[in-house]
């Protein structure tokens, strides 16, 4: 089952823009990973944060988390239409001391348009 | 270093046939996870493997089975084939450490017809 949900559900933006996609989750976590899909093809690893850190960036994008709300933003600056695909955050449990169990959210579908 | 690889890409298996997907990690990588993506119930944990041996396992039937070899490299199993079991299956990598990133192949993915 799905342990969280991303709002929105789908995103159009303009080249150049940025994007910003939330991710809502369940229960005590690990980390949290954000990923990248399109088209039905694998999953790209994006960032991983921890659960004892606020905020990270890695090239255009900065993830934040707050545990106290059990949520976590992406911010993709400067978009571009190669970023056009599916987000996904996933969260790692406490109690599996690992991250290997991941559960995911719904996803937000970006579309962003020259 | 190479990444996770998958084979094959793509299936097609009549209903009641059983049907082997392979996933070789990135070396070094000792756990490998499994996950079954479809529109309806999106991105779905099936078990993991570390070290040859089933460590987590999500809710699904017993017709699904994985098994890891000596070299880390795991293979999933689905006997008696349903509609239902057409999907996107995806395999992760990781060190099995719990704050390190999963990282996945391409997918196969399994039509039933």
């Amino acid at each position: 089952s799905q342990q969280g949900e991303e709002d929105p559900q789908a995103l159009s933006i303009q080249e150049g823009e940025n994007a910003t996609m939330n991710c809502s989750y369940k229960t005590s976590i690990n980390n949290l990973q954000w990923y990248r899909q399109n088209s039905g093809r694998g999953l790209v690893h994006l960032i991983l944060i921890r659960s004892n850190e606020r905020e990270k960036h890695s090239g255009r994008l900065r993830v934040t988390l707050d545990t106290s709300k059990k949520s976590s933003s992406l911010l993709i600056t400067a978009s571009r239409a190669a970023d056009t695909a599916s987000y996904f955050c996933a969260t790692a449990p406490v109690y599996t001391g690992t991250a290997s169990k991941l559960t995911f959210g719904t996803g937000t579908r970006l579309q962003v348009t020259l | 270093k190479a990444g996770v690889t998958q084979t094959p890409r793509y299936l097609i298996k009549t209903r009641g046939q059983q049907v082997t997907l392979s996933c070789s990690p990135i070396s070094g990588h000792r756990s490998v996870s499994w996950y079954q993506q479809t529109p309806g119930q999106g991105l779905q944990f099936l078990f993991e493997y570390f070290s040859e041996t089933q460590r987590n396992k999500g809710n699904f039937p017993g017709r699904f089975s994985g098994r890891q070899f000596s070299n880390s490299r795991s293979e999933m199993n689905v006997s008696t084939l349903e509609l239902g079991d057409s999907a996107l299956y995806l395999c992760a990598s990781s060190q099995g450490a719990g704050n390190t990133e999963a990282f996945f192949g391409q997918g196969t993915r399994l039509t039933v017809v």
